[in-house]
């Protein structure tokens, strides 16, 4: 079946533009998880939804970063006035449903601010 | 707070040797959730393993095998006769098992590299 995809997968953005990036996740699950991963690190939690509740969104670095997922299914994650500090790959994971179920990662979108 | 520390930033083994990828990890819970992914040059992060905090069995897929000790906080990932497609970054994570907080604390990764 079809796995986690996200578009797009290459953003160059000016700084100081707005960005949208998009997931959508294996049909039929729960949960949907952005993470941000620079050059050379782990991913960083971002943000978390069970259906269109976020949940959590203790890892959002500024009010500059928006996400939502309205019908609880696809998810877009805003970046409002991008910094060269938001360089990175966003990369969106999905899982069936509570914990502790595996989460299944996208491909991401490598977003580079110039 | 959790954390997880891979100490290892690079490994290069030549092809078919056996090869460890430590993982130390802190949490002040009781009951959390072990991961092991794999990314591949491609950069898709690839789910390997799940291991609950109260299952400490070793266990083994194929050539892949990892040793869960809780007295030590590791939980360490051995290759055996690696191979060329092995080559990627490998991240271990954290999870606590609380319902409504399924995030994944991720190490800062290990690159494996396996010479031909």
């Amino acid at each position: 079946g079809a796995g986690v995809s996200q578009s797009p997968r290459y953003k160059v953005a000016k700084r100081g533009q707005d960005v949208a990036l998009r997931c959508d996740p294996i049909s039929g699950h729960v949960s949907l998880f952005w993470y941000q991963q620079a050059l050379g690190q782990g991913p960083e939690f971002l943000t978390y939804f069970q259906n269109e509740a976020q949940l959590d969104k203790s890892g959002l670095p500024s009010d500059r970063f928006f996400a939502e997922r309205p019908e609880g299914s696809v998810s877009t994650l805003k970046i409002q006035r991008t910094q060269q500090e938001d360089s990175a790959v966003y990369l969106c994971a999905s899982s069936l449903q509570g914990y502790p179920s595996e989460q299944y990662f996208g491909p991401g979108t490598r977003l580079t601010v110039t | 707070a959790q954390k997880v520390t891979q100490a290892q930033t690079e490994i290069s083994v030549v092809e078919k040797e056996d090869v460890t990828l430590d993982c130390v990890y802190e949490t002040r819970d009781t009951t959390y959730y072990l991961f092991w992914y794999k990314q591949p040059p491609s950069g898709e992060l690839v789910f390997l393993i799940r291991r609950n905090s109260f299952d400490e069995q070793n266990e083994i897929s194929g050539r892949y095998s990892w040793n869960f000790q809780k007295s030590t906080s590791s939980f360490n990932f051995t290759i055996t006769a690696s191979q060329v497609v092995d080559s990627a970054v490998y991240f271990c994570a954290l999870s606590e098992a609380n319902f409504g907080n399924e995030k994944l604390t991720f190490g800062t990764g290990t690159r494996l590299t396996i010479i031909p």
